[in-house]
């Protein structure tokens, strides 16, 4: 168990509806990232926040967005989902140095019908 | 363009055997790092290990061991004596310390084990 947690664990929703990802990270990390894993991406990273603050973007859709709240947990916002949007959706934690290790939640399947 | 780069897509062992993961990596940060994370069956990515690149010392913990070759861009990951717990897929990270990084890991495509009895 790496100490990060993300609801719910799955998601089946259709074309063109909205969902939110939640994720809570580690006691005590600052940062939070979001990743996402398909068959034909890969993992990609789509965004990171700090103590609240975006510091940095990947490659993440204008349909997406994502915000950190004060008590640190983060959410992940899809809009107008498309097919091509199923994927395993992570999050992932660290401390206060961005380049120390990122422990990773069980992740959310999302599957867009 | 792909900055981390695990060729082998699937290596197959029987139980005992060793297994060595191939990673290249490219980039132009004097100061970056490196990591593997293990996927199992049930999905979740498990830490491994985090390398920055002013320390090429060769690791070892357990029956897993890493070779870092700054010279050749190179990051491999060594299974020794395999066992069907083993089975996953094995994913090698870059990250850079570029102004926009921020920690952000790259990683490469995976390589799947299968480790049979």
């Amino acid at each position: 168990d790496s100490g990060v947690t993300q609801t719910p664990k799955h998601l089946i929703t259709a074309t063109g509806q909205r969902v939110t990802l939640r994720c809570s990270p580690r006691s005590g990390d600052l940062s939070v990232y979001w990743y996402q894993q398909s068959l034909d991406q890969g993992l990609q990273f789509l965004i990171q926040y700090y103590n609240g603050e975006e510091r940095a973007k990947g490659n993440i859709l204008e349909r997406f967005s994502a915000q950190q709240f004060p008590d640190l947990h983060s959410e992940l916002n899809l809009s107008s989902l498309e097919l091509g949007d199923s994927a395993l959706y992570f999050c992932a934690s660290s401390g206060d140095n961005p380049y120390n290790e990122q422990f990773f939640g069980p992740g959310t399947r999302l599957t867009v019908l | 363009a792909q900055k981390v780069t695990q060729a082998q897509t699937e290596i197959s062992v029987v139980e005992k055997e060793d297994v060595t993961l191939d990673c290249v990596y490219e980039t132009r940060d004097t100061t970056y790092y490196l990591f593997w994370y293990k996927q199992p069956p049930s999905g979740e990515l498990v830490f491994l290990i985090r390398r920055n690149s002013f320390d090429e010392q060769n690791e070892i913990s357990g029956r897993y061991s890493w070779n870092f070759q700054k010279s050749t861009s190179s990051f491999n990951f060594t299974i020794t004596a395999s066992q069907v717990v083993d089975s996953a897929v094995y994913f090698c990270a870059l990250s850079e310390t570029s102004t926009d990084s921020w920690g952000k890991l790259q990683f490469g495509a995976g390589t799947q084990v299968v480790v049979t009895p």
